[in-house]
């Protein structure tokens, strides 16, 4: 059974990084699949951030793309999130998925089968 | 706003027909296919439908999503009142280059 799991601070501060990882257990990270982040404010609508191929390759959402990182460790099979200069509109529910389709020629086309329970990050002082 | 556009709320009794659409434009459901994501309260985004009518295994085929032009939509026969969910469509922008949701709708079972 393919597993997902977010880990990460709680509360970040103004200006700081927030930083998350993904754990994927009872499937490898190496097989052919992407994996992305997406994110969802309190009381609101799902907003993407991104896909990462276990190889590095990535696609990032044009309004985040200053300020992500994504990053894999195949030898952890898990994945990993940086959100540099957050601010309160960062906070929000983080999720990690697993990526089925494909990504070719700037596109993507695929759904997120598995999700991760999520983790909720607050920004404040 | 978002990029797909969703009705806010929708709802229905148990045993009923209910739709949710999504609106969309050419970049977007005009030119990829869409997926269908639901949201239990408390709980993380579950795929519904991909590739605008398919079924994952283990979802209900009282479930169906359809795809005409840049408009798409989800029906949900036999409504149950565990069907009470948040419901967001999703597709790739091939301008924003980038995948987009909608707004989400919120399923009432009356």
């Amino acid at each position: 059974q393919v597993q997902l799991q977010e880990s990460g601070p709680g509360l970040v501060k103004p200006s700081d990084t927030l930083s998350l990882t993904c754990a994927v257990s009872g499937y490898s990270i190496s097989s052919s699949n992407w994996w992305g982040w997406i994110r969802q404010p309190p009381g609101k609508g799902l907003e993407w951030i991104g896909y990462i191929y276990y190889s590095g390759s990535i696609y990032y959402n044009p309004s985040l793309k200053s300020r992500v990182t994504m990053s894999v460790d195949t030898s952890k099979n898990q994945f990993s999130l940086k959100l540099s200069s957050v601010t309160a509109v960062d906070t929000a529910v983080y999720y990690c998925a697993r990526f089925v389709g494909y990504c070719s020629g700037g596109s993507c086309y695929g759904a997120f089968d598995i999700w991760g329970q999520g983790t909720m990050v607050t920004v404040s002082s | 706003q978002s990029v797909l556009t969703q009705p806010p709320s929708a709802s229905g009794t148990p045993g009923q027909r209910v739709t949710i659409s999504c609106s969309g434009s050419s970049s977007n459901i005009g030119s990829n296919t869409v997926n269908w994501y639901q949201q239990l309260p408390g709980t993380a985004p579950k795929l519904l439908i991909y590739s605008n009518n398919q079924r994952p295994s283990g979802v209900p085929d009282r479930f169906s999503g359809s795809k005409s032009g840049t408009s798409a939509s989800l029906a949900i026969s036999g409504l149950q009142s565990e069907d009470e969910a948040d419901y967001y469509c999703a597709a790739w922008d091939d301008s924003l280059n980038g995948q987009v949701f909608g707004g989400g709708t919120k399923l009432t079972v009356l």
